[in-house]
Formats: structure tokens, C-alpha cells, sequence
């Protein structure tokens, strides 16, 4: 079973701060997603990668940014967090992109107050 | 832009009842996934099935690429099935899915 780890697991800062949220997958899976959830509706894709130093834009990349320093680490980067931010973030990893199955991390929980 | 529709918003059962969930696509798939996400948040994937009929336990995924539309079909329901079905599509040979809003399962013993 593919793993994939996020941290922190529940993150509370202020508006403007600087948040990073951290994904980490150890099966050398080449495609990583930044996924964010809000009450009532599925997931938006912000950002993804199929290696590293690569990145593509998802359809909410508006106030992200994301690295991906090595296969197997992804990050999410909140420069100047806002409250339309506050949400819940899954990190996701798949072999192929989406022809494979994607594994969930356990969800980052973001509070922008 | 590019949607998914999914259909019932909600859903109650009674337990061994069996349920039928959908999920409409705008354009032509090349790839179509359902996910289950627990009342806890965590998030699986059910089944890949971009044509055509597979089965998985309980479950029975029929899509119509021409039609644009896919179901998923879970037979004798159990209250452990209670959550959130999503529906995922990928339009084009990105790496990239979009989600549907799901639907919200609900299974009373």
C-alpha cells in the first residue's frame, strides 16, 4: 500500500502569515498533487508535479506556491495566508498521473484567522 | 470550464438496500475514477473505470463514454459504506483529475 504523509496535521496562523504544508510519498510514485476541500464540495486541484523540479499549474493556483525538492517531497507554500485559504489540503501521489491510482495523504487541516 | 456532475447531492438507505450513483462528464474521459472519502476525511480510490463494466466486491461501475456519464453501483449496502462517493474525471492526457462534488451516503442500520 502506496504511503503518503502530511504534516502538520492541523495548522492554525493569522492572515498574512506564512504557512508550508509538507507531503512526502516513499513509492517513488513520479506524479505528486496539491488538492485543497471546502465544506460541501469535492476536491480543487492547486498545484501538481510529475518529478522533481517540476511543477504545472492546477485551476486554483491563485495564493500558492509549491515545490518539489525530490521525487519524493512536495511542498505547499501559503506567503501571505488569507481566510478564503482556510481549508482542508490532501496531498495525492500516482505512478503515471491519473491513468494510476492515487493514494490520499491524511489531510492537512488550515485555519487562516 | 470542464465539470462534473454528480448525482443524488445525498443519499439514505437502509441497510441491504442497494444504491446507484452518477456522475456526468462535458467532455470525453480518458480516465475515470470513484474515491471514497470516510465521515473521517480519509480518501480511497473505489475503482478505475474509464469504459465499460467492472466489478469490485460490491461494487459495479458501468460507464458510457459516448454518453458521458458513469455510475457506480453498490449492492447490499452496509452502514460501513456511510460517506462521501466522488466522481473523478481526466479530460485529457494531463495527470490531471477533476472532481465532482460527490455524493453523500447515508446508510441506517
Amino acid at each position: 500500500e502506496a504511503a503518503v504523509t502530511q504534516s502538520p496535521r492541523n495548522k492554525v496562523t493569522v492572515t498574512g502569515g506564512n504557512v508550508t504544508l509538507s507531503c512526502r510519498q516513499t513509492n517513488s510514485h513520479n506524479y505528486m498533487y496539491w488538492y485543497r476541500q471546502d465544506t460541501g464540495h469535492g476536491l480543487r486541484l492547486i498545484h501538481y508535479s510529475y518529478g522533481a523540479g517540476n511543477l504545472q499549474i492546477g485551476d486554483v493556483p491563485d495564493g500558492y506556491k509549491a515545490t518539489r525538492t525530490t521525487q519524493e517531497d512536495f511542498f505547499l507554500l501559503l506567503e501571505l495566508a488569507s481566510p478564503s485559504q482556510t481549508s482542508l489540503y490532501f496531498c495525492a501521489s500516482s505512478g503515471l498521473g491519473s491513468q494510476n491510482t492515487l493514494y490520499f495523504g491524511a489531510g492537512t487541516r488550515l485555519s487562516v484567522l | 470550464g470542464q465539470q462534473v456532475q454528480q448525482s443524488p447531492a445525498s443519499l439514505v438507505l437502509q441497510e441491504g438496500e442497494n444504491a446507484e450513483l452518477q456522475c456526468n462528464f462535458s467532455s470525453t474521459a480518458t480516465q475515470l475514477q470513484w474515491f471514497y472519502q470516510s465521515p473521517g476525511g480519509s480518501l480511497v480510490s473505489l475503482l478505475s473505470n474509464p469504459s465499460g463494466t467492472k466489478h469490485t466486491g460490491r461494487l459495479t461501475s458501468t460507464t458510457v463514454t459516448k454518453e458521458r456519464r458513469s455510475s457506480l453501483h453498490i449492492s447490499s449496502s452496509q452502514t460501513t459504506d456511510s460517506g462521501t462517493y466522488l466522481c473523478a474525471i481526466e479530460y485529457t492526457n494531463t495527470g490531471k483529475l477533476t472532481f465532482g462534488d460527490g455524493t453523500v451516503l447515508t446508510v441506517k442500520p
